[in-house]
């Protein structure tokens, strides 16, 4: 059974860090690339960014280009997002998914949500 | 501003087939196939339509979608009570190098 577990989330001033980590199992974490999509309360899904499955391509949505950071360890099973100079419109729940691997069907399995508030 | 745009809302009784549209520009779903997702209060979204109208295993016949040009629906015939939800879709922008979702529908059962 392919399980996503998302933590690291949790209330932060502005401008401030939080690192976001995501356990994937139930399947090969290196066939696929995966990303994050962010919910701010009572509003839409908006795609953050994803990372192919050896690290060498990355994607942003513009507005947390050059703020937000994603990474992965296959190894670990594991997929990061840093999230720097956080601002109050960053306050959303990060879901953790899985994007295309083979076949190539992106965003077929979701993790439970991690909440991020920011604010003073 | 969603780049993809829905509905806010559709409604129907149960037994009734509802249609909630996604419109897009050649960017994106003129080039790129479509997506379709269920959320339901309190989860985590769920895939229930592939490459524009294929159903993942375990989604009934009863949901279905299709695509024309810069546009796409989804459907559902025999409305049940079990669909009331949000209702997004989604594709990859080729000016955007990214992947964008609509607004989102919500979906009332009457």
């Amino acid at each position: 059974e392919v399980q996503l577990v998302e933590s690291g989330g949790g209330l932060v001033q502005p401008g401030g860090s939080l690192r976001l980590s995501c356990a994937a199992s139930g399947f090969t974490l290196s066939s696929y690339w995966m990303s994050w999509v962010r919910q701010a309360p009572g509003k839409g899904l908006e795609w953050v960014a994803n990372i192919k499955q050896d690290g060498s391509e990355k994607h942003f949505v513009d507005s947390v280009k050059g703020r937000f950071t994603i990474s992965r360890d296959n190894a670990k099973n594991s997929l990061y997002l840093q999230m720097n100079s956080l601002r109050a419109e960053d306050t959303a729940v990060y879901y953790c998914v899985r994007d295309q691997g083979n076949p190539p069907i992106p965003f077929d399995h979701w993790g439970q949500g991690t909440l991020v508030i920011v604010s003073s | 501003q969603s780049v993809l745009t829905q509905s806010p809302s559709a409604s129907g009784t149960p037994g009734q087939r509802v249609t909630i549209s996604c419109s897009g520009s050649n960017s994106n779903i003129g080039s790129n196939y479509v997506y379709w997702y269920q959320q339901l209060p309190g989860t985590a979204p769920q895939l229930v339509i592939y490459t524009n109208n294929q159903r993942p295993s375990g989604v009934p016949d009863r949901f279905s979608g299709s695509k024309s040009g810069t546009s796409a629906s989804l459907a559902i015939s025999g409305l049940r009570s079990e669909d009331e939800a949000d209702y997004y879709c989604a594709t990859w922008d080729d000016s955007l190098s990214g992947w964008v979702f609509g607004g989102g529908t919500k979906l009332t059962v009457l």
